[in-house]
């Protein structure tokens, strides 16, 4: 079985304050992970995905198998970070893709 | 939009009614997966398709929900006998094969039981 858990429903941090939003999982095999956002009002997109190890408005994740991590992080947040959050995984089940969301954490930056 | 439109954005209806929320994917990719968004829980699989087949159904609350996906550019999902604690954001999404690939998301159908 595969699992996806973020302990934060809600982080609030204030603008130029370093950003850490925390994923774990739970996976057997090897994982690809993921992070969508949703602004407000927006639907839900990519935001990034570890095996392009990219860097997109700031943010990085890095994912730790010893941990089993993948914490999204972004040194000085900014007030239009604030949105939901998301970690994904998607694995292989009997053969098929299948994604795993976790429950979210929905950032908010303060002035 | 990316590539997923759904229909309605917005369902009002009473507790005990049916409704029917429907997603249309661009064909060409072969997944579809049908979530349940709510504060609470966050994003819940309910369903997932590949090449119209239904593959994993086991995220579906109760047998008053089922969904079909007649074509490759169609699928419905229908809730029976609604409850309010069905009130929700149910989102439609698509992917490739890869397990590397993006999911692009619909809008969302915001359901509100009353």
């Amino acid at each position: 079985a595969q699992r996806v858990t973020q302990p934060e429903k809600l982080l609030s941090v204030f603008k130029g304050a370093p950003v850490e939003l925390k994923c774990n999982y739970s996976y057997s095999g090897s994982p690809e992970l993921f992070w969508y956002v949703q602004y407000s009002r927006q639907r839900l997109q990519l935001l990034l995905r570890h095996i392009s190890r990219e860097s997109i408005k700031g943010f990085t994740a890095d994912l730790n198998k010893g941990e089993t991590s993948f914490h999204l992080k972004k040194p000085f947040a900014q007030e239009e970070d604030s949105a939901m959050y998301y970690c994904a995984l998607s694995g292989n089940s009997g053969g098929y893709q299948k994604v795993t969301f976790g429950t979210g954490t929905k950032l908010q930056v303060i002035p | 939009d990316a590539g997923v439109i759904q229909s309605p954005r917005h369902e009002v209806t009473e507790m005990g009614q049916e409704v029917t929320l429907r997603c249309k994917p661009i064909s060409g990719h072969d997944y579809l997966f049908w979530y349940r968004q709510t504060m609470m829980r966050g994003l819940e699989l309910l369903i997932y398709f590949n090449n119209n087949v239904p593959i994993d159904d086991s995220g579906m609350p109760e047998d008053r929900f089922s969904a079909k996906m007649p074509n490759a550019s169609f699928s419905t999902l229908k809730i029976q006998r609604t409850q309010q604690e069905d009130s929700a954001v149910y989102l439609c999404a698509r992917s490739s094969t890869s397990r590397e690939d993006t999911q692009y998301f619909g809008p969302g159908t915001r359901l509100t039981v009353l």
